[in-house]
């Protein structure tokens, strides 16, 4: 298994424009879900998915848009990006949302100029 | 979920135990204790968790006081690939409710094992 896959590993982007971070798992897991993690601080959970059609928002939402059209895939879309989403962004995955343990990705560094 | 409270960092000795301790005074009944950690750079590690009697896996043990108040996360044989942040949280065992399945990541404890 290649547990769970993040992509791009960085990126640039300037103010207003828009991107999609990807997110894949291949262990069929149900629970999906977005954090993000700024220099010095703890991981936010941004938005959540307990199934394909799914998902919810997290404590942090505004200015992200997410979809799970699969199982495997969550992808997270900036729509403006904006420099206070400059961060370093972690996907996750487990069995359901109560499993002991969640896996995640490797992250995605985002900086907006 | 209930707060936690981490030291903010901790040394240890290569070879030695790593004890470290986290305080959650308004934790519930229904709530366990979980501990992760993220090694620079990457995603956070699932250690262990509990939710009121002492737990041992192949990474560390877990030790909970008898009023749930507070834990202990032991790295028995601390090496130098354990130097890390390590986050103690606390979540329910409830379904549904706000953020299910969240978790809540304070700033943890940075340890540092030193040769």
């Amino acid at each position: 298994n290649a547990g769970v896959t993040q992509t791009p590993k960085f990126q640039v982007l300037k103010t207003g424009q828009s991107m999609t971070l990807q997110c894949a798992q291949d262990m069929n897991h149900e629970y999906m879900s977005w954090y993000r993690q700024d220099p010095g601080m703890g991981l936010r959970l941004i938005h959540y998915s307990v199934g394909a059609g799914i998902t919810d928002q997290g404590e942090v939402p505004n200015g992200y848009n997410v979809s799970r059209s699969t199982t495997e895939d969550f992808p997270l879309r900036l729509l403006s990006a904006a420099p206070s989403q400059t961060s370093v962004y972690f996907c996750a995955s487990s069995y359901d949302a109560l499993s002991r343990e969640q896996y995640f990705g490797p992250g995605t560094r985002l900086t907006v100029t | 979920d209930a707060k936690t409270t981490q030291p903010p960092s901790m040394d240890c000795a290569e070879g030695r135990a790593a004890n470290l301790p986290c305080n959650h005074s308004t934790i519930s009944g229904n709530e366990y204790v979980y501990w992760y950690r993220q090694i620079h750079s990457q995603g956070p590690q699932y250690i262990i968790h509990g939710l009121k009697n002492n737990e041992t896996n192949e990474m560390a043990s877990l030790i909970i006081t008898e009023d749930r108040k507070s834990s202990t996360l032991i790295l028995p044989h601390a090496t130098l690939r354990d130097t890390a942040v390590y986050y103690c949280i606390v979540r329910s065992s409830n379904a549904g409710g706000t953020s299910y399945g969240k978790l809540t990541f304070g700033q943890g404890t940075i340890l540092t094992v030193h040769p």
